[in-house]
């Protein structure tokens, strides 16, 4: 199994409400991350985490918050956003952040509309 | 700083034309270097990856890439382009200790039939 899931595919969500994204992956990775992608541009790296444990918060807005609950499962929790906050969330998982890896296995993405 | 670029914002081949497409990364030594590949409105999936070793790498899809250390590139190839390989190209680079990841501006790749 290469895949790493999301969910849900879209969302949109006003500013105060409260929404989390999803990642899933099953395929042993101890690295999972959360790239944001407006449109027409490259993906920006938010946050990662190895072991579970964040490793790199990338100055993103506390409004983001990213949790790992497990190996397998990747959350981010959305509160209070803005509506520049809309773009394409994507997942993605490697095997291990410390060694020679940065393969990296991305999701489909959620995207994400801010009213 | 480092930083990858992709001098080629768009490009437009012919079906069964060859392809090539540029990525110059600046950086202090040698890094991982990733090129990947992105259908309209989904993820990326890794085409290749050059880590060390024969600079000549081969990935899926039928596209290979050189790594030319002199001139700081890691161009990706692929002999004859099919429709299907219509998408958006980003080149990527990692430092050793992968403290970073950061993506080229990316080129999108039209192609005629």
């Amino acid at each position: 199994d290469t895949e790493v899931t999301q969910t849900p595919k879209h969302l949109v969500m006003g500013m105060t409400n409260k929404k989390s994204l999803k990642c899933e992956q099953h395929m042993g990775h101890r690295a999972m991350y959360w790239y944001k992608q407006k449109a027409k541009k490259p993906p920006e790296l938010m946050f990662v985490y190895s072991y579970e444990k964040l490793s790199i918060n990338e100055s993103v807005p506390s409004r983001f918050s990213p949790e790992c609950p497990n190996s397998s499962l990747l959350n981010l929790h959305l509160h209070a956003l803005q509506p520049e906050d809309s773009a394409l969330y994507l997942c993605a998982s490697s095997q291990d952040r410390t060694g020679p890896i940065g393969e990296q296995y991305f999701g489909p993405g959620t995207r994400l509309t801010v009213t | 700083a480092q930083s990858v670029t992709q001098p080629d914002i768009h490009i437009t081949v012919s079906e069964g034309a060859s392809l090539e497409l540029r990525c110059n990364y600046s950086y202090g030594a040698t890094p991982y270097l990733f090129w990947y590949v992105q259908s309209p409105g989904q993820g990326l999936q890794l085409l290749l990856k050059y880590f060390s070793g024969d600079t000549l790498v081969q990935g899926i899809k039928g596209f290979e890439a050189e790594f030319k250390r002199s001139q700081s590139s890691f161009n990706l190839r692929k002999p004859s382009v099919h429709w299907s390989d219509a998408a958006e190209y980003f080149c990527a680079v990692a430092p050793y200790n992968f403290n970073k990841f950061y993506f080229g501006s990316g080129t999108k790749l039209n192609v005629k039939p």
